[in-house]
């Protein structure tokens, strides 16, 4: 059974933080991973994925992956209120359908 | 980028309604679509993986004859919902993948809030 887990918070942040949202996966197999943002009522959309050992930036999101400790992070630098949503951490091997964490509650506190 | 249109975005209905839901890719080609339902404060579940031209593949506990699913071309799969009662009331969310790109992002519709009387 392939399992994805995070943490379901809330986490709680004050705004111009730096949120810290991480992820951990069994299947030692996996390739590609996910981070999707879900805002309440809504679908989730894509924020990052990540291939490689190692960071990936993008504005203030920053992805980390350690295939040996089997760990999946993101990082949001200067966090604002509008950040705040349920963030998912999906993992993915060759054509397989995504597996889905529970998510991660984030609050920004203005 | 890539766009993924799902139709209703919102349905009410009667128990005992069937309900078609329509997933769209845009601007790209899918043979493989995917179907989500996710309750109020849970996780997505997996429903079923939509292949353009041939049978889903649901997964465990998911009932193919009441959650029927085509997928007749490169840029459509639809859910029907059949005879839905009011424990199928969920938030039905279709996903999709370029086809070309395994292991590109999979991108989601809005989803449709079905809401059974």
């Amino acid at each position: 059974q392939k399992e994805v887990e995070q943490n379901s918070g809330p986490l709680s942040v004050p705004e111009g933080a730096i949120a810290s949202l991480n992820c951990t996966y069994s299947d030692r197999g996996s390739q590609s991973f996910f981070w999707y943002r879900q805002y309440s009522g809504k679908s989730p959309e894509l924020i990052m994925f990540i291939y490689s050992n190692g960071d990936k930036e993008d504005g203030r999101f920053t992805a980390q992956l350690n295939k040996a400790s089997q760990y999946v992070s993101l990082l949001i630098r200067d966090s604002q209120p509008s950040d705040s949503a349920t963030y998912l951490c999906a993992v993915k091997s060759g054509n397989t359908p995504l597996v889905f964490g529970k998510g991660t509650r984030l609050s920004v506190i203005a | 980028g890539a766009v993924v249109s799902q139709h209703p975005s919102w349905v009410i209905c009667k128990s005992g309604t069937s309900v078609k839901i329509e997933c769209r890719s845009l601007d790209f080609q899918a043979t493989t679509m995917f179907w989500y339902r996710q309750f109020p404060k849970q996780s997505l579940m997996l429903m079923a993986t939509s292949n353009e031209g041939s049978k889903a593949t649901y997964e465990q506990g998911v009932e193919k004859d009441k959650f029927l699913i085509n997928h007749a071309s490169l840029t459509l799969s639809t859910l029907t919902v059949t005879s839905a009662h009011p424990e199928d009331s969920s938030f039905y969310i279709c996903s999709a993948r370029d086809r070309g790109q395994g292991a590109q992002p999979q991108h989601f519709g809005d989803g449709t809030r079905l809401s059974i009387l």
